[in-house]
């Protein structure tokens, strides 16, 4: 059972649209982090959320934590090509070396 | 470049042989992970080192996998035997450890093992 659910797992979408992805748990974190991956390399750091109903904005990026902080979204604004790549979500428990990946969404933005 | 670096980039052998990674961390780090990837999943935590001490270990590592950091600097995965299922992007990450923060990992770009 994975403990983060990730949703959907594919998305494909033309330039400038906008786009929403999310995380579920039926757990708590202590935190929460954004990742994204390209082929062939590891998964880069967007951001980390620690407080019930957070809001953070990077760019075209805004990420909210749950009040209950159980779940996550990221909500990208006027998509660009360069925003393709593997997002993934990763909560922390209790100790902050327990860090667990959600299985990523795949996402794809066409020209 | 002072980011996390991870060698060899790619590794293909056969089944049964034994393979070994190196993972030099961000130099001021005192935290080192291990993850596996596999195609279409998140990464899986394997092992984490806090200076030379292994403090953790997932039941994902078996007994034919082994890792150290011997001086508490670079890392060594070991993995005897292998067998097809370990077939997978091997990750090493690299955190600075101050306590009572979330840590934020930084990943090397990972050894891509592939067993014949």
């Amino acid at each position: 059972t994975q403990l983060l659910e990730q949703s959907p797992q594919f998305l494909s979408i033309q330039e400038g649209e906008n786009l929403t992805v999310y995380c579920n748990s039926s757990s708590v974190f202590s935190s929460l982090q954004w990742y994204r991956q390209e082929p062939g390399e590891g998964p880069v750091l967007l951001v980390t959320v620690v407080t019930g109903g957070e809001v953070k904005k990077l760019k075209r990026l805004t990420f909210q934590f749950g009040d209950a902080r159980k779940d996550s979204s990221l909500h990208i604004t006027a998509a660009q090509p360069g925003d393709t790549g593997l997002y993934l979500c990763a909560g922390a428990r209790g100790s902050a070396r327990q860090l667990t990946f959600g299985s990523g969404t795949q996402l794809t933005v066409l020209p | 470049d002072t980011g996390v670096s991870q060698n060899p980039r790619h590794k293909i052998t056969k089944r049964g042989q034994n393979v070994t990674f190196r993972c030099d961390p961000i130099s001021e780090h005192n935290r080192l992970y291990w993850y596996r990837q596999t195609l279409g999943q998140g990464p899986e935590f394997l092992t984490y080192f806090q200076n030379e001490a292994q403090l953790e270990k997932s039941r994902l590592l078996s007994d034919r996998f082994s890792a150290e950091r011997p001086k508490g600097s670079f890392s060594t995965l070991e993995i005897q035997r292998t067998e097809q299922g370990d077939s997978a992007m091997y990750l090493c990450a690299s955190s600075a450890g101050e306590r009572g923060r979330s840590t934020e990992r930084h990943f090397g770009d990972g050894t891509r093992l592939s067993i014949l």
